[in-house]
């Protein structure tokens, strides 16, 4: 069983560039979460999936915006990025509310 | 409305016994354990829902107090490989069951 996938496994981008992460949810999940992980900052969840619609969003600024498919592949995307959204971004899926989460490797993005 | 773990660092040597706490300030759905061991993914390790207590692999084991909105996760007979930092993650009640990952307390084991 394939875990799940993120794409691309590390980026740098420039302050004001924007850009677009990719994650695979373990088939047959369809719920998917989204993190952002830094030394000082920890785990903070940024949005959670289900069937295409929005379930929970964390208090991250309207740059930070994701989205699902019909397949339940998600991306999310960051506009005008700024230094401090240097970060590991990691997705992770779940098979429903009594199961764990299963996170993928992550994207680590550096902006410079 | 993140979880407050403690301790935030522990050093163990093996086959002793530790233990990680979490409380967090609002009424709790279920609450998740992971471990993080380091340059990789969170790895899911097990869920409580209603204070319950949920046995997990090899000796680690947890439990909720669903009033205290707290919840304990007990290593016993520590070995090597549970080395890495471990997070609690709680589903906060009446928010959509939004999700927060606890502060983190990193765990070493050394021989």
């Amino acid at each position: 069983k394939a875990g799940v996938t993120q794409t691309p496994r590390y980026l740098i981008k420039t302050r004001g560039q924007q850009v677009t992460l990719s994650c695979s949810p373990i088939s047959g999940h369809r719920s998917v979460s989204w993190y952002q992980q830094t030394p000082g900052q920890g785990l903070q969840f940024l949005f959670e999936y289900f069937s295409e619609t929005q379930r929970n969003k964390g208090n991250f600024p309207g740059r930070f915006s994701g989205r699902q498919f019909s397949n339940s592949r998600s991306e999310m995307n960051v506009s005008t990025l700024e230094l401090g959204d240097s970060a590991l971004y990691l997705c992770a899926s779940s098979a429903g509310n009594y199961y764990g989460y299963t996170f993928g490797s992550g994207t680590r993005l550096t902006v410079v | 409305q993140q979880p407050v773990q403690s301790p935030q660092a522990v050093i163990l040597r093996e086959g002793e016994d530790a233990v990680i706490n979490c409380s967090s300030s609002k009424a709790l759905y279920s609450v998740h354990w992971y471990r993080q061991k380091h340059g990789e993914a969170p790895v899911f390790l097990m869920i409580l829902l209603k204070g319950g207590e949920q046995k997990g692999h090899d000796k680690i084991s947890a439990s909720f107090n669903e009033k205290k909105q707290q919840s304990s996760l007990y290593l016993t007979a520590s070995q090597l490989s549970y080395s890495g930092t471990y997070f609690c993650g709680t589903e906060i009640r009446n928010t959509g069951n939004q999700f927060y990952f606890g502060t983190g307390t990193s765990l070493t084991v050394i021989p």
